[in-house]
């Protein structure tokens, strides 16, 4: 149990383009999920804290308005990248804690986006 | 700032030795502990976790945590060539919050 799926796993695009990353939890409903990024041999750094229903509260340095998080329900939670430029080319992972599981998250396979 | 430090390595060690991996954190109100595997280009799994001060032993791997030091260690024995990979501490303040990561130790074991 406590599967999340992330998709896409890959994602090449242009400069100024918008990309979504789709984070889903699969056998739980997951009211709270988090936007990891991680930059080569670089730790993951917390982006986001998504909570169902309501806006998502972002990290200091993280622009919220070029990182639109939407957590319409709770298997579902979305990070778009809008107009995006090779700076943002990194390694994206979403997590969720599922009930029952006590303190642990349960982490996506991931997203690699490259902006060229 | 909340922070969690490891020694990125590399750390070599040959097959079945005893493999050991160092974090400090430094919000003492840390209440929960994690080390994360991550192999290249793909998202951690997990392989403990600790509350308890003390030792925890799962299989090969045992987490030891000492909160007044503000350190916790992972021991790996009978170390593997499929054990090298990049191992993650992760630190959780409170219930409900997100988990704060290291930079990630480098092992790597030798056949």
């Amino acid at each position: 149990g406590a599967v999340v799926s992330q998709h896409p796993s890959r994602v090449i695009c242009k400069s100024g383009t918008s990309v979504k990353i789709e984070c889903r939890s699969l056998d739980f409903q997951a009211t709270t999920m988090f936007w990891y990024r991680q930059f080569p041999k670089q730790s993951l750094m917390l982006m986001a804290t998504s909570n169902e229903g309501s806006k998502a509260t972002y990290e200091q340095g993280v622009e919220k308005d070029k990182f639109l998080i939407n957590h319409a329900s709770l298997t579902l939670s979305t990070l778009t990248v809008t107009s995006a430029h090779p700076e943002d080319s990194s390694f994206y992972i979403c997590s969720a804690s599922a009930p029952g599981q006590g303190e642990k998250l349960f982490f996506g396979s991931g997203t690699q986006l490259s902006v060229l | 700032q909340k922070e969690v430090e490891q020694n990125s390595g590399p750390l070599s060690v040959p097959e079945g030795a005893i493999a050991s991996l160092n974090c400090t954190y430094s919000d003492r109100g840390s209440q929960s502990f994690f080390w994360y595997r991550q192999y290249s280009g793909k998202s951690p799994e997990l392989i403990m976790f600790i509350y308890s001060n003390g030792d925890k032993e799962d299989g090969r791997f045992t987490a030891q945590l000492n909160k007044a030091s503000q350190y916790v260690s992972l021991l790996i024995r009978d170390s593997q060539p499929s054990d090298s990979a990049t191992y993650l501490c992760a630190v959780k303040s409170q219930a409900g919050t997100a988990l704060i990561f290291g930079k990630g130790t480098t092992l790597s074991v030798s056949s």
